[in-house]
């Protein structure tokens, strides 16, 4: 069983469209994760839930907009998509919110945006 | 702010020789390290950690790093490498948030990643 699981792996859309990027661990986890990695493979956190309360929301267009429905899912919604939002997405997972958990990534979403 | 520094964007190394991948960090406070690697087209795979104790710390297939307060580093490193180790790495620090109001630990703060290519 795949412990995070993304949907769709691959997304190519045009400009101007909304698109969403599911989410979901079987872990049993209480923190969830999004990550944006660029093509430059830089990796930068966007958005943090722990048991489905909005945790972190760093400094991101507030065309993005998370919703988690409950511990095990959290969902990434994206409104008018914009060239520079082309990367690979990633969710991850750790137990909680202690010093010490390593996180788990999902294997990405892929999204171009024409 | 909490950050790390992989300073090499590519390591070289022959197969069966020992590799170094390298990471220094700068924390306040403690500092909870990791590394990852990240095979293409794939998510991020988690190696090890240091969190306390000894500074030597054993991972997956074959890695381990070392933590050293004095020059701020946590290198990561195998004896004898293979061709499969050829991926990207990641060091990483875990971050500190709302340190005063009772809040844990939020993600990881990821260092820019380092090209590790093993040639048989």
């Amino acid at each position: 069983d795949t412990a995070v699981s993304q949907t769709p792996k691959y997304l190519v859309t045009q400009m101007g469209n909304d698109k969403s990027i599911k989410c979901e661990q079987n872990l049993g986890h209480d923190t969830m994760y999004w990550y944006k990695q660029d093509s430059k493979k830089f990796l930068k956190i966007m958005f943090s839930y722990n048991n489905k309360e909005l945790i972190i929301n760093e400094t991101v267009p507030n065309r993005f907009s998370p919703k988690s429905p409950d511990k095990a899912h959290l969902n990434l919604h994206i409104n008018s998509l914009e060239l520079g939002d082309s990367a690979v997405y990633f969710c991850a997972s750790s137990q909680d919110r202690t010093y010490t958990g390593e996180l788990f990534f999902g294997e990405g979403s892929r999204l171009t945006v024409l | 702010a909490q950050s790390v520094a992989q300073p090499e964007d590519q390591v070289n190394v022959a197969e069966g020789n020992p590799l170094t991948v390298k990471c220094t960090y700068s924390v306040s406070g403690n500092p909870y390290l990791f590394w990852y690697v990240q095979y293409p087209n794939r998510g991020l795979q988690f190696l090890l950690k240091y969190i306390t104790g000894d500074n030597l710390v054993k991972g997956s297939y074959g890695f381990e790093a070392e933590f050293n307060k004095s020059q701020t580093s946590f290198h990561l490193k195998k004896p004898s490498a293979l061709v499969s180790d050829s991926a990207l790495y990641f060091c990483a620090v875990r971050v500190l948030r709302f340190l005063y109001s009772g809040g844990g630990a939020d993600g990881l703060t990821f260092g820019k990643g380092t090209h590790l290519i093993i040639q048989p």
